[in-house]
């Protein structure tokens, strides 16, 4: 079955820390892994995807195939990454249209 | 631009009723995608449209339907209500790249259905 799984719900780290969020998958054929955000009273938005292989706001992301696994990566958090992150996937080529997504992770960086 | 909108922003129904839940795509963006949020469940794929197709389609009863309008607005209805249909109904809009749709997903602020 295709499924996206984010271990965390809540995820709490000192302002300054590396942060980690992560992202498991299951999927029969080659996918595209995003990342998208939710900031506190701002709509669900695009952060990265794994094809574009950049940097947003500090974020990277690398897609292990071997392990099945696109964990979010930010070496020095700040307050403002507080939001709730999802970490979704298509089919590779396919429609963006139709994302699985995983059911979130909830950071919080602390002051 | 103008972004995604979506009307009602909040709605009240009682069991057996239908809803109708209404989208406008940032202009220029021609197909439209609708998700399912609840706690439970978190974001589930409820149908894609662009040129007045349904492109894909979630796994979903067929009490959930939608279509899209020449001019890229798409509706979804839900009929026969069920206490489990209350969610935040999202959509969103992109522009189509190539054969298949690989543009970045715009989302709307959502419609919050409650269902009593």
């Amino acid at each position: 079955a295709q499924r996206v799984t984010q271990p965390e719900k809540l995820l709490s780290v000192f302002k300054g820390a590396p942060v980690e969020l992560k992202c498991n998958y299951s999927y029969s054929g080659s996918p595209e892994l995003f990342w998208y955000v939710q900031y506190s009273r701002q709509r669900l938005q695009l952060l990265l995807r794994h094809i574009s292989r950049e940097s947003i706001k500090g974020f990277t992301a690398d897609l292990n195939k071997g392990e099945t696994s696109f964990h979010l990566k930010k070496p020095f958090a700040q307050e403002e990454d507080s939001a709730m992150y999802y970490c979704a996937l298509t089919s590779h080529g396919g429609s963006q249209g139709n994302l699985i997504f995983g059911k979130g992770t909830k950071l919080s960086v602390k002051p | 631009k103008a972004g995604v909108t979506q009307t009602p922003r909040y709605l009240i129904k009682t069991r057996g009723q239908q809803v109708t839940l209404s989208c406008s795509p940032i202009s220029g963006h021609r197909s439209v995608s609708w998700y399912q949020q609840t706690p439970g469940q978190g974001l589930q794929f409820l149908f894609e449209y662009f040129s007045e197709t349904q492109r894909n389609k979630g796994n979903f009863p067929g009490r959930f339907s939608g279509r899209q309008f020449s001019n890229s607005r798409s509706e979804m209805n839900v009929s026969t209500l069920e206490l489990g249909d209350s969610a935040l109904y999202l959509c969103a809009s992109s522009q189509r790249v190539g054969a298949s749709n690989t543009g970045e997903l715009f989302f709307g602020e959502g419609s919050r259905l409650t269902v009593l």
